[in-house]
């Protein structure tokens, strides 16, 4: 059963880093892009980018260049997001998933199997 | 980036009743279109890829339609957890693979 499970809710202060995480299970890691997906309260779904586990390729949204930085361990099959200094905007649930398939078959930003959503909180 | 838009953006029907969703795009986006379904407090759920291929696991009442830049989720017969928040996602032309903004489907 192919299972992607998030780290826990996060309380941070404005200025503060934070590193989520997005651990992968019951299928081949290295083989499909694993994506980030933001959910601002009340509001709809924004593709933030994707990293490929085998290599860290990544491609970013314009939106989010910059902003955060995607990585990967396929040591321990875990993908990561993290923000080097959090803003009260930053405030959002954080949900990883996989692709339906590789780029080479135009799947790759797709995704079927989702995480249970990370919720980030940054508040002074 | 191309701008997805959903309407509308509340439609209320009665179980049992076909829903009809639709999502513009504001260029081509060839074939490469696809729906998801959230219910609160979960996860999205892909349900359709590729316009109108279903996802492994998505009852047949489901199906999606157009090309090019109008597109349509079509629910045939609503069952009580079919009333959610559907969003449409080109990934023709990305990044980003941009979503639309949302349908909420309430029970009328």
């Amino acid at each position: 059963e192919v299972q992607l499970v998030q780290s826990g809710a996060e309380v941070k202060k404005p200025g503060e880093s934070l590193k989520i995480s997005c651990k992968g299970s019951g299928y081949s890691f290295t083989n499909y892009w694993i994506g980030w997906v933001r959910q601002m309260p009340g509001k709809g779904l924004e593709w933030m980018g994707i990293i490929y586990p085998s290599d860290s390729d990544t491609k970013y949204s314009s939106s989010f260049q910059g902003l955060v930085t995607m990585s990967a361990d396929k040591s321990i099959s875990t993908a990561y997001l993290q923000w080097s200094s959090l803003k009260a905007s930053d405030t959002a649930m954080y949900y990883c998933a996989r692709s339906v398939g590789y780029c080479s078959d135009g799947v790759c930003s797709i995704f079927n199997f989702w995480g249970q959503g990370t919720l980030v909180t940054v508040s002074s | 980036e191309i701008v997805m838009t959903q309407s509308p953006a509340t439609l209320s029907v009665s179980p049992g009743e076909r829903a009809t969703l639709s999502c513009r795009a504001s260029q081509s986006v060839s074939s490469n279109l696809a729906w998801y379904q959230q219910r609160p407090g979960q996860a999205p759920r892909l349900l359709i890829y590729g316009t109108s291929t279903r996802a492994t696991g998505i009852p047949a009442r489901f199906s999606g339609s157009g090309s090019g830049t109008e597109f349509t989720l079509t629910i045939s017969s609503l069952q009580s957890e079919d009333f959610a928040v559907y969003y449409c996602q080109q990934y023709n032309n990305w990044p980003p693979a941009s979503f639309g903004q949302g349908t909420k489907l309430e029970i009328k």
